[in-house]
């Protein structure tokens, strides 16, 4: 299934480097997440854009930067990151952000920060 | 926030009826509980949501009692391919904000 998709698959970054995650929704929805999956723990929602407002969940720290410069691409900036944020970093994406709406997830960039 | 409390492994063959129970004991009365499958390296799929009582499609049903503390994912004759993590959330129904609550995840191994 290729109506979200994600790049890179895979990102080895050291703690002072600065990448970005991108992904791009082909399904004509308006609205679209970031989450975080790690090891033995539960998803977590990082980010929504909905049209042009932004929700964020509070715990997420500011060296994740969010961008969506429009309803089908999304992108995630990391700078000075630590070993703790290795994980999967899942887009998703859905028609729009509340409950009924199905989310379709991307395939995910696994993150490893050394 | 509701906690969500979910089996952490299960085992099952083939050919039969596998049945997953979710706890959210302090879920709101504008949450909706939705499921979702992932098999290894890829995102979550959506299978079913529901409010309240019973929900049913083509590949699994949903119970829900009168006082949606709980949630029981049914999936029918299972076969190997349903080997996945299955997850149970709840999600806010208001338009605005959408912050969903996520299980650990059930992590289901059919045997043949």
């Amino acid at each position: 299934e290729t109506g979200v998709t994600q790049t890179p698959r895979h990102l080895v970054m050291g703690m002072t480097n600065k990448k970005s995650l991108k992904c791009e929704q082909h399904l004509g929805h308006n609205a679209m997440y970031w989450y975080k999956q790690s090891a033995k723990k539960p998803l977590e929602l990082m980010f929504v854009y909905s049209l042009e407002e932004r929700v964020e969940n509070n715990s997420v720290p500011s060296r994740f930067s969010p961008e969506c410069p429009n309803s089908s691409h999304l992108f995630l900036h990391l700078h000075t990151l630590q070993p703790e944020d290795s994980a999967l970093y899942l887009c998703a994406s859905s028609q729009e952000s509340r409950a009924g709406n199905e989310q379709y997830f991307g395939p995910g960039t696994r993150l490893t920060v050394t | 926030l509701a906690k969500i409390t979910q089996p952490i492994s299960m085992d099952s063959y083939e050919g039969q009826e596998v049945n997953i129970t979710c706890s959210h004991n302090n879920i709101a009365t504008n949450d909706y509980i939705t499921w979702y499958q992932q098999f290894p390296s890829q995102g979550p799929r959506f299978i079913i949501q529901g409010y309240k009582t019973k929900v049913t499609n083509e590949v699994a049903s949903l119970f829900i009692p009168a006082d949606r503390k709980s949630s029981t994912l049914s999936l029918p004759r299972v076969s190997l391919s349903d080997t996945a993590v299955y997850y149970c959330l709840v999600v806010p129904i208001s338009g605005g904000s959408y912050i969903p609550t996520f299980g650990r995840g059930t992590s289901l191994i059919v045997h043949p």
